[in-house]
C-alpha cells in the first residue's frame, strides 16, 4: 500500500518567516495530494489540494509544489503569522472507488510573535 | 464550518464498559470515516463507509465496529472499553465515494479509558 513520509515532525519560525514541510510517497499511482491543518481542539481542515497533473499550486500565502518524478510534495508557507501554528497533515491518494488518504504523520509548526 | 457533530466530546470510563461514539453530519455526504488520533499526532483510518448498510475496515486493525443505518449518522462502538483503547477518535465524511473529495472532520472525541 502507499505510504507517505512527513518532514520535520516539529518546525518554529520567528513570523514573517517561510515555513516549508516536505512528504515523499511511494506508490507512483497516486495522483491527489491534500493538504490538512489541525488546529488545537478541532480536526483538520483542508487547505490546499495538489493533483498530478499541476506542478504548482497558490492560494495567497500558501502554496504547495509536486514533483512526481522524485515523488515528492511541499507545503510552503509564506509571511508566517502566529495563527499559522497548528499541526499540518499531507496525504496522498490514487484516484480509485476504493482507494483512501494515506496521511503523513504530521508537523506542527509554532510560529512566535 | 463543516456540519459534522461528534458526541461527546470527553469520556473518561471503566475497564469492560461498553461505549458508543456518536457522529452526525447534515451534509448529506454519502461517504463517512473513523480514524484513531494517537498522541503523537498519526492519524490511523479504522473503519469507512461508503452509504448506507456499508461499512469497511480501514488501514489500521481495531476491536471497535461501526453502523450506518441512516445518512447522516455513523456510530462506533467498544464493546468492552481498555486502556489501550484510551484516544483520540475523529469522524470525517466526505461527499462522493470516491477517494478525492475533501473531507470534512469533526471536532473529535477524546477517550480515556481507566
Amino acid at each position: 500500500g502507499e505510504n507517505v513520509e512527513q518532514h520535520p515532525s516539529t518546525l518554529s519560525v520567528q513570523e514573517g518567516d517561510s515555513a516549508v514541510i516536505k512528504c515523499t510517497y511511494s506508490d507512483s499511482a497516486s495522483n491527489y495530494f491534500p493538504w490538512y491543518k489541525q488546529e488545537l481542539g478541532k480536526g483538520p481542515q483542508l487547505i490546499i489540494d495538489i493533483r498530478s497533473n499541476v506542478g504548482e499550486k497558490k492560494d495567497q500565502r500558501i502554496a504547495v509544489t509536486l514533483n512526481k518524478t522524485a515523488k515528492h510534495f511541499s507545503l510552503h508557507i509564506t509571511e508566517t503569522q502566529p495563527e499559522d501554528s497548528a499541526v499540518y497533515f499531507c496525504a496522498a491518494s490514487k484516484n480509485s472507488g476504493y482507494s483512501t488518504l494515506t496521511f503523513g504523520k504530521g508537523t506542527m509548526l509554532l510560529v512566535s510573535p | 464550518e463543516a456540519d459534522i457533530y461528534q458526541t461527546p466530546r470527553y469520556l473518561v470510563i471503566g475497564t469492560g464498559k461498553k461505549i458508543t461514539l456518536e457522529c452526525s453530519q447534515t451534509m448529506g455526504h454519502d461517504k463517512m470515516y473513523w480514524y484513531q488520533q494517537d498522541p503523537g499526532m498519526e492519524l490511523h483510518l479504522i473503519h469507512y463507509s461508503y452509504g448506507v448498510n456499508s461499512t469497511e475496515k480501514g488501514d489500521l486493525s481495531s476491536e471497535s465496529t461501526v453502523s450506518r443505518i441512516r445518512t447522516e449518522h455513523f456510530p462506533l462502538t467498544l464493546e468492552s472499553a481498555r486502556p489501550s483503547h484510551t484516544s483520540q477518535y475523529l469522524c470525517a465524511s466526505s461527499l462522493g465515494t470516491g477517494p478525492q473529495e475533501t473531507q470534512y472532520f469533526g471536532p473529535g472525541t477524546r477517550l480515556l479509558v481507566l
